[in-house]
């Protein structure tokens, strides 16, 4: 049985691109949430998807947008890239009904 | 705001003794709590939960304890291994709410031969 996968496992962009993650959640998850993780820094809530829909939103720009596909996967879209986009991006699925979500290995994203 | 923090950044344990790592929470009304294991280039990897309505849980050599009164969770590690090492996150929730875990900063926990 896969668990998240997440793809790319790395990628370098440059200021003010825009750069596209994309995310396969476990089997048998409906729920795909999204985080941001800083270096030395726990993970922070980007977004979560359920039903196609973005349910739950964290503090980040609208810059930030995403998708839930009908297989349930996910992609992360970041528009105008800045510097301190630069990190590590963490999906997690869950079902929706349950509270454990099981991470990705990570994107890591670095923004020249 | 929420936050969820921890005491001490980095611990070193001696291999075969017992690991505390402790973290402090300041939303009263988390009612979920996470504890995850994050390895250099690994995303979280889940290791035992608890409820609020519970002040411990334990699994294989972890047991978590949970102190609503002073907002406090700790996980224990038994007999800790190199494997062990690792970041330690503590990640807290609001079943009410959605799936939203707010993190703390994380603990390296590094194992001496």
């Amino acid at each position: 049985d896969a668990g998240v996968t997440q793809s790319p496992t790395h990628l370098i962009k440059t200021r003010g691109q825009q750069v596209t993650l994309r995310c396969s959640p476990k089997s048998g998850h409906d729920t795909v949430s999204w985080y941001q993780q800083a270096l030395g820094q726990g993970p922070q809530f980007i977004f979560q998807y359920y039903e196609e829909e973005e349910r739950q939103r964290g503090n980040f720009p609208d810059r930030f947008s995403g998708h839930q596909f009908p297989n349930y996967s996910s992609e992360l879209n970041v528009n105008a890239l800045l510097l301190g986009d630069s990190a590590l991006y963490l999906c997690a699925s869950s079902p929706w009904v349950g509270n454990i979500q099981y991470f990705g290995a990570g994107t890591r994203l670095s923004v020249l | 705001g929420e936050s969820v923090g921890l005491h001490l950044p980095t611990l070193s344990v001696q291999e075969g003794d017992n690991s505390i790592i402790n973290c402090a929470y300041s939303n009263s009304a988390s009612d979920y709590f996470i504890w995850y294991k994050q390895e250099s280039g690994k995303g979280p990897q889940f290791i035992i939960d608890i409820r609020s309505n519970m002040d411990k849980r334990q699994g294989q050599r972890v047991t978590v304890l949970l102190n609503k009164t002073v907002k406090h969770l700790s996980l224990q590690i038994a007999a800790t291994q190199p494997g062990d090492s690792a970041v330690y996150f503590c990640a807290e929730n609001y079943l009410g709410g959605a799936q939203k875990l707010v993190f703390g900063q994380g603990t390296r926990l590094t194992i001496n031969p």
